[in-house]
């Protein structure tokens, strides 16, 4: 079975600077996709990025952005120039490439705190 | 508009009492699940229907049982609930084969109280 570890509980970052969130996971799968999932106060599930393991490129989106290591199993989210708008929960989830294995399994989450 | 919707948004009821969450996807997906978030944040997979066939189907007690009349519709009845029910569950979908592959679209959720 496959599991998603993100050890930092709580993190917290200065507006405007830069802070990474880290995941790793297990699986003995050769093919899957990673996901960073925001989740604000309003609870709403929100896709932030998303990388395939077959893909050697790190995925980028605007200000976000992944350090994907499959060797290391690791998967860790950069943000940059933080915004205010950018505190939530954020959960690493892991998802398996073949049919019928489509279900996430996720971390148990960073609460991201941005400091005025 | 709201590409997957779940009805209520929030549930207050007693323990013992049987209920219903709904949700619809408008997206035109073929698969959707439902997640349960407990009081600590952590996401864990329920079911999964693809084309109105139960695929997955995760350690769950057997007075969860999910519903699926067409493959926009994935309902979700709870009979005798329990203290420990009480969550936020999402309902999610997504479309396998195809440029967004991979990527599941989420409903706002639905807090249950079971009191």
């Amino acid at each position: 079975a496959q599991t998603v570890t993100q050890s930092q509980p709580e993190m917290s970052v200065q507006e405007a600077e830069t802070v990474t969130l880290s995941c790793t996971y297990d699986t003995s799968e050769s093919d899957y996709y990673l996901f960073w999932y925001k989740q604000p106060p309003s609870r709403q599930m929100i896709l932030v990025i998303r990388q395939e393991a077959y893909k050697q490129q790190n995925a980028t989106e605007n200000r976000f952005s992944v350090n994907f290591q499959k060797a290391a199993k690791s998967f860790s989210l950069k943000i940059s120039d933080s915004q205010l708008g950018d505190a939530a929960m954020y959960f690493c989830a892991y998802r398996g490439a073949w049919t019928g294995n489509e279900k996430l399994t996720f971390g148990t989450g960073t609460r991201l705190t941005i400091i005025p | 508009d709201t590409a997957v919707s779940q009805t209520p948004k929030y549930l207050v009821t007693q323990m013992g009492n049987d209920k219903s969450i709904k949700c619809e996807q408008n997206l035109g997906h073929d698969t959707m699940y439902w997640y349960k978030q407990d009081s600590k944040k952590f996401l864990k997979i329920m079911f999964s229907y693809n084309n109105k066939e139960l695929i997955i189907n995760e350690t769950v007690p057997n007075r969860f049982s999910p519903k699926s009349p067409d493959k926009a519709h994935l309902n979700l009845h709870i009979n005798s609930l329990e203290l420990g029910d009480s969550a936020v569950y999402f309902c999610a979908s997504s479309q396998v084969r195809n440029s967004q592959e991979g990527e599941q679209f989420f409903g706002p959720g639905t807090r249950l109280t079971v009191l």
